[in-house]
């Protein structure tokens, strides 16, 4: 099945920064992948998702790439904020299964 | 409009005991998903419904967990003789339809604490 890793675990940036997180999967026959935002006490939110037939995808300040050949995809965010602190999950999956999300990534924004 | 809503938000029971977790999705959502998550890890996926019929248990840990979605809109997650291995997050997400690319909406969670 499906595996899902993620890179860092933890990742502290300045206020204005930009922060990149990034994923691997294992499965060649996936084909979307979300990245969802959890806030503290809340259920995960979809901020931004890409399908394999795009490279990339931007949304604002946040932007997703995707490599198939590599089976990686990265998520940025650029002029962080302090409401961007929050807990991100990648995922990875296609039409047959469900999703397999990633382990999470804790971002902190430093005023 | 209301989004998914997971009662209770906490519950705490003891080694052995019955647990009931129930989830009310947005309505008009077909498909509806329980995830399980552990403290420092992301969510995993247990089981699905389409409808009224479970399309996917195959992430449900053993047959001690359970879910039932009778009338195809709420649902209710099912634990007998709980562990303390069982202590986690139990989400709740809920789609206009199936598929990996149908936005999946999540409640609060239900944080199960077994002594």
């Amino acid at each position: 099945g499906e595996n899902v890793e993620q890179h860092p675990s933890t990742l502290s940036v300045q206020e204005g920064d930009s922060a990149v997180i990034k994923c691997t999967y294992s499965d060649s026959a996936s084909n979307y992948f979300p990245w969802y935002k959890q806030e503290l006490g809340k259920g995960p939110q979809l901020i931004i998702d890409i399908r394999s037939n795009v490279g990339e995808k931007k949304d604002q300040r946040i932007a997703v790439t995707l490599n198939k050949t590599a089976k990686h995809f990265s998520l940025h965010i650029t002029e962080t904020q302090p409401e961007d602190s929050a807990v991100y999950f990648c995922a990875a999956g296609n039409y047959g299964q469900n999703f397999v999300f990633g382990p999470g990534t804790r971002l902190s924004v430093l005023p | 409009g209301a989004g998914v809503s997971q009662t209770p938000s906490n519950k705490v029971t003891e080694k052995g005991k019955y647990v009931e977790l129930r989830c009310d999705p947005i309505s008009g959502h077909t498909a509806l998903y329980w995830y399980r998550q552990s403290l420092g890890q992301g969510p995993e996926f247990l089981i699905y419904f389409q409808g009224t019929g479970a399309a996917d248990d195959s992430g449900l840990p053993n047959d001690r967990f359970f879910a039932v979605r009778p009338e195809g809109s709420v649902s209710t997650l099912k634990i007998q003789r709980t562990e303390r291995g069982d202590s986690a997050v139990y989400l709740c997400a809920s789609s206009l339809l199936w598929g990996p690319d149908n936005e999946q909406f999540f409640g609060p969670g239900t944080r199960l604490t077994v002594l």
